[in-house]
């Protein structure tokens, strides 16, 4: 089943701590997995993404950990600061043939970054 | 650089209306557009996505129909509107330029059923 699960559902960390969420899937077809952040009213925003032959992504503040013997990833937000409270959406890309090509999102995370 | 418009960004309408909302990009050709929608509790629920001018595959069966009538036109309707409907309205355009997967969303669109 083409489903990705993310956790938590929510999160709170205090300002200057790591944030971390982890998603999992179970479809081996899924070959490309990004990360969205979304603020209130706005539509996601590409944040980060990695493909699997790559263990580890960062950018900035953001690294990304891939495993693909267990099939999980991760955001890790390091130095969490209050403006990245937000909904965070990880997902994976699955080509369905040709031009035709898929995301499916996890359920998101909502983090509170308190000062 | 590519650009995805939506609107309009607010919507208030009565059950049994009819809908449409309007997805535009520019600067790509011959993008994926799609449609999704947010209810409350920020779930994305992939609702059409399409390939080409008039190609359209529809992931979830409801009230809801989407046309492409341009390469880089998108618009999602309805003839009679639920209050299920409500939600934040989605747009999205990928493309594999490069070899990666890349999708991108557009600002939405609020849709109230009253």
């Amino acid at each position: 089943q083409q489903q990705v699960k993310q956790s938590p559902q929510s999160l709170i960390v205090q300002k200057g701590g790591i944030s971390i969420i982890n998603c999992a899937y179970e479809n081996t077809a899924f070959d490309y997995f990004p990360w969205y952040q979304q603020f209130p009213g706005k539509g996601p925003a590409l944040l980060i993404a990695i493909r699997p032959d790559v263990s580890e992504k960062k950018e900035g503040r953001f690294t990304i950990s891939f495993n693909k013997s267990a099939k999980q990833f991760s955001l890790h937000i390091m130095d969490s600061q209050p403006g990245d409270s937000a909904t965070y959406f990880c997902a994976a890309f699955t080509r369905l043939g040709g031009s035709n090509y898929k995301l499916t999102f996890g359920k998101g995370t909502l983090l509170t970054v308190n000062p | 650089s590519q650009t995805i418009h939506q609107w309009p960004a607010t919507l208030v309408q009565p059950v049994g209306s009819p809908l449409s909302l309007e997805c535009t990009v520019e600067g790509t050709s011959n993008p994926n557009l799609y449609w999704y929608r947010q209810a409350a509790g920020r779930g994305l629920q992939l609702l059409f996505y399409s390939v080409g001018i008039g190609q359209i595959s529809s992931e979830v069966p409801q009230n809801l129909s989407a046309s492409r009538p341009q390469d880089r036109q998108f618009i999602l309707s309805s003839k009679k509107l639920l209050l299920s409907d409500s939600g934040f309205y989605l747009c999205a355009w990928s493309t594999t330029a490069g070899g990666f997967y890349e999708q991108y969303f557009g600002p939405g669109t609020r849709l109230t059923v009253t």
